[in-house]
């Protein structure tokens, strides 16, 4: 199975700076044959779902806010959020979907 | 709009048996595939079964293979997870997932129900 590996495990950010996170897949998920990266973001709040952010490792998700994106290819992937919020206080998720899908461990995002 | 509601869950047995149910509505059911996630407490998710549009096709994570059954009644808009033989380690909030579209990512969750394995 393809592992996935979110770093750090946690971050704390002053509002209005940026946050990066980053996924690393043990094996690549680009899928040459539709030029796909098969990778998926999901923020979480507690006692909530997750929420779809980003799919095809750099797709918005409708009604996700811009200042969500999603870069990187093959095994390197990152989520940036541009200008943290406070509603942005969550843990995220990377998932790749390439094979048995398997999610990150998970980065919990606090304010600073 | 899309809704996705679990239930099912509950206080079992270790080596005891579940079924959880997934009803949806808001969407044409029988048009894609869908998903069951779990988390246990305080822990990240675990991705657990896949069953596609029409019930031919199911995948399971190696930590359920051989115990859980997916399942799905298109006429009554509900997917299913059988769960056999538990354990203590299947302690976990269970969603089901809808598939964005073939074999993506998961655009509409449940809010989960819990299932708790012990004696």
């Amino acid at each position: 199975d393809i592992l996935a590996t979110q770093s750090p495990d946690s971050l704390a950010v002053s509002l209005g700076e940026r946050a990066t996170i980053n996924c690393k897949t043990s094996q690549s998920v680009f899928y040459s044959s539709d030029n796909k990266n098969y990778l998926a973001w999901y923020q979480q709040k507690p006692g909530q779902p997750p929420k779809l952010l980003i799919y095809w490792s750099f797709i918005r998700e409708s009604g996700v806010p811009d200042r969500f994106s999603g870069s990187g290819s093959g095994t390197d992937f990152t989520l940036t959020i541009s200008s943290l919020q406070a509603e942005d206080a969550a843990v995220y998720y990377c998932q790749h979907y390439y094979s048995i899908p398997t999610f990150g461990q998970g980065t919990t995002v606090e304010i600073k | 709009e899309v809704r996705l509601v679990e239930s099912g869950g509950g206080l079992v047995q270790p080596g005891g048996s579940l079924r959880l149910s997934c009803a949806a509505s808001g969407f044409t059911f029988s048009r894609y595939w869908m998903h069951w996630v779990r988390q246990a407490p305080g822990k990240g998710l675990e991705w657990v079964s896949r069953m596609n549009t029409d019930g031919s096709s199911t995948i399971y994570a190696d930590s359920v293979k051989g115990r859980f059954t997916i399942s799905r009644d298109n006429a009554k808009n509900t997917v299913y997870l059988q769960m056999n033989s538990l354990r203590a380690e299947d302690t976990a909030v269970y969603y089901c997932a809808r598939d964005r579209g073939g074999g993506c990512c998961y655009d509409y969750w449940g809010q989960g129900t819990l299932v708790t394995v012990s004696s």
